[in-house]
């Protein structure tokens, strides 16, 4: 299993400044992901972060707004940059297990950002 | 069209009533499926997975996938008020990221 923190768990931001989210895993992973998810909403990927390599980035996500680290097998942040209202979102964390039988994605608590 | 579509919801039941929630989807490639409960306020826990078709059983909670119909459910019986969350299916292929349906609130009332 793995357990996951986050910080900021809330936050509430004016337009056109930046957020950095901090996300701790437990345990050595190699693939972290982040999602946003909107109210009434599917979880949408926004990144794929492996240690060591630049971050993959979806369709409709590009670096300069969501930049991320990937410093060591533990942590990644995220940054939300140049923020709008649109931005207001779920930011969740999350990290792939491999066991014998099957692979778990473990989700963090989330962040709940909102933009004034 | 999305290529995973969940009954919407929301879901209200009596406390010791059978819950069937349920996707759809369209990725014939899709091999793993799973059900993850989010809690308010928490992230999603993955509650089943299983890989291809069949049933898979635990506790309270059944699994069911028919890939001729591309078409997953979820059962939960005697349900409890704590079985009170968001209820999202996943699924994936082989080697892709998981794609997520948009989620059935279900309140189970005492």
């Amino acid at each position: 299993s793995a357990v996951i923190s986050q910080k900021p768990s809330r936050d509430i931001c004016q337009r056109g400044t930046s957020l950095t989210i901090q996300c701790q895993v437990d345990s050595q992973v190699t693939m972290m992901f982040w999602y946003r998810q909107q109210p009434g909403q599917s979880l949408t990927l926004i990144a794929t972060a492996n240690q060591g390599s630049e971050a993959t980035y979806e369709s409709g996500f590009v670096i300069d707004k969501f930049p991320i680290s990937r410093p060591n097998l533990t942590f990644s942040t995220l940054t939300v940059s140049n923020m709008s209202p649109e931005d207001s979102s779920i930011y969740l964390c999350s990290v792939e297990v491999r066991g014998p039988q099957q692979e778990t994605q473990y989700f963090g608590p989330g962040t709940r950002l909102l933009v004034l | 069209q999305k290529e995973v579509e969940q009954d919407p919801g929301p879901l209200s039941v009596p406390e010791g009533a059978i819950v069937s929630l349920n996707c759809t989807y369209s990725n014939s490639a899709f091999q793993y499926f799973m059900w993850y409960r989010q809690y308010s306020r928490k992230g999603p826990e993955l509650l089943m997975y299983t890989y291809s078709s069949g049933n898979k059983e635990d506790g309270r909670f059944t699994a069911q996938v028919d890939k001729s119909s591309k078409y997953i459910s979820l059962f939960i019986r005697d349900s409890q008020p704590s079985d009170s969350a968001t209820y999202l299916c996943a699924m994936r292929t082989n080697a892709g990221k998981s794609t997520f349906g948009d989620g059935t609130t279900l309140t189970v009332k005492p």
